[in-house]
């Protein structure tokens, strides 16, 4: 089945700063990448995501590239806001959802 | 319009007691997932729905745990004999359309359940 991965697991960044963060996936067959948000005691949201015959997708501070060949791909905030901070998860598609573990993202004023 | 609630948000169990959650899904929405989510961990896939049809329920860790639909709209989901690593959020997620054609997803709030 689909496995992925996700890296890094804790990330501190200054404000204005940018933050990328990568999944890396096992099965070719996956064909949905979505990005979720889920701050503290609240639900995940989906914040972008990109669909497999697509390499890259831009919404305003928040992008993401897919890279098929490689299997990964990865979220790019750039001018970070202290209200960014947040985990982060990435997941992938092919019968059902499969989530990364998730990145602490923390953003510092 | 309303996004998808979940019920109770709390439930403490003492083990061995059996438990039910309630999702309601977003109105219209055809497809309906359950997930289990342990404290620092990604969401885990459990079971999924098209309407009122079960169609993978690969992810349920054993036969104590049971879901259903019965009209196609909201679900529920069973753990019989709750054991201490039961204990996590279940969330519940709705999409308008079929798992084949429309992907987004929208979470509920989840259920925070607490085996002692």
């Amino acid at each position: 089945g689909e496995n992925v991965e996700q890296h890094p697991s804790t990330l501190s960044v200054q404000e204005g700063d940018s933050a990328v963060i990568k999944c890396t996936y096992s099965d070719s067959a996956s064909n949905y990448f979505p990005w979720y948000k889920q701050e503290l005691g609240k639900r995940p949201q989906l914040i972008i995501d990109i669909r497999s015959n697509v390499g890259e997708k831009k919404d305003q501070r928040i992008a993401v590239t897919l890279n098929k060949t490689a299997k990964h791909f990865s979220l790019h905030i750039t001018e970070t806001q202290p209200e960014d901070s947040a985990v982060y998860f990435c997941a992938a598609k092919d019968k059902n959802f499969v989530f990364g573990p998730g990145t602490r993202l923390s953003v510092l004023p | 319009g309303a996004g998808v609630s979940q019920s109770p948000r709390y439930k403490v169990a003492k083990r061995g007691q059996d438990v039910a959650l309630r999702c309601d899904p977003i109105s219209g929405h055809v497809s309906l997932f359950w997930y289990q989510q342990a404290l620092g961990q990604g969401p885990e896939f459990l079971t999924y729905f098209q309407n009122e049809a079960q169609l993978d329920k690969s992810g349920l860790p054993s036969d104590r745990f049971f879901a259903e639909r019965p009209e196609g709209s909201v679900s529920t989901l069973k753990i019989q004999r709750t054991q201490q690593e039961d204990s996590a959020v279940y969330l519940c997620a709705s999409s308008l359309a079929e798992m084949g054609q429309g992907y987004e997803q929208y979470f509920g709030p989840g259920t925070r359940l607490t085996v002692t």
